[in-house]
């Protein structure tokens, strides 16, 4: 069966070191691979996208790899903030397909 | 970018009653989506909404239980009908104003929904 695993435990970050986030999957093709950020009591909000024939994306503090080979996409934060203290959530899109599916979410707690 | 608003931002509803929530689009975008978020889990695509024709459901979710219009292109309402406490969870709109999953998805704030 097809699934988008993410850690399922919360992720204790001392602040200021690089936070890293797995997201793998099984029984997928993907197309493209997103990354979210949700805060409690709201909607999601796009962070990075990346192509499957790109290898790593970067905006600002964040990096994004996808290994299609592996089927992982990590997601890093360098520098980490408190403020980056949420939940970040992959998703895939596979091709011809206008939606995408995403995975449960990883809690990230950066601690002061 | 778009910026999107749900009405009502929660209810809390009487089983066998319906819920009709809207969503509101800043701009005019041609895909908008509804998904179910569960405490704990991940967001759950129930259907894909396009103007001007019927909206697309996925698998274990059904029209008579979850009525979908989308009379333009900026507004699409969602009904969650004959309600059960199964029913409770948070059901966020998103929309893609590039079109396509190539395309980041905005979402509103969502509607948190309680079925006693």
């Amino acid at each position: 069966s097809q699934k988008i695993e993410q850690n399922s435990e919360a992720l204790n970050i001392q602040e200021g070191k690089t936070a890293t986030l797995t997201c793998n999957y099984t029984n997928y093709s993907p197309a493209y691979l997103q990354w979210y950020r949700q805060d409690p009591g709201r909607g999601p909000v796009f962070l990075l996208l990346i192509r499957e024939n790109e290898k790593e994306k970067r905006k600002e503090r964040l990096k994004v790899t996808f290994d299609t080979t592996l089927k992982q996409s990590l997601f890093h934060i360098t520098a980490s903030q408190p403020a980056d203290s949420a939940t970040y959530l992959c998703a895939l899109a596979q091709y011809r397909d206008d939606k995408i599916i995403f995975g449960k979410g990883t809690r990230l707690h950066i601690l002061p | 970018s778009a910026v999107i608003s749900q009405k009502p931002s929660r209810d809390i509803c009487q089983r066998g009653t319906s819920l009709t929530i809207q969503c509101q689009v800043d701009s005019q975008v041609t895909m908008m989506f509804w998904y179910r978020q569960q405490p704990g889990q991940s967001l759950t695509l129930i259907a894909t909404a396009n103007q001007g024709s019927e909206a697309t459901y996925e698998s274990g979710f059904v029209i008579d239980k979850f009525p979908i219009s989308r009379p333009n292109l900026t507004f699409s309402t969602l009904t969650v009908s004959n309600m059960s406490p199964e029913d409770s969870s948070i059901y966020l709109c998103s929309a893609s104003p590039g079109g396509g999953s190539y395309n980041e998805q905005f979402f509103g704030p969502g509607t948190r929904l309680t079925v006693l």
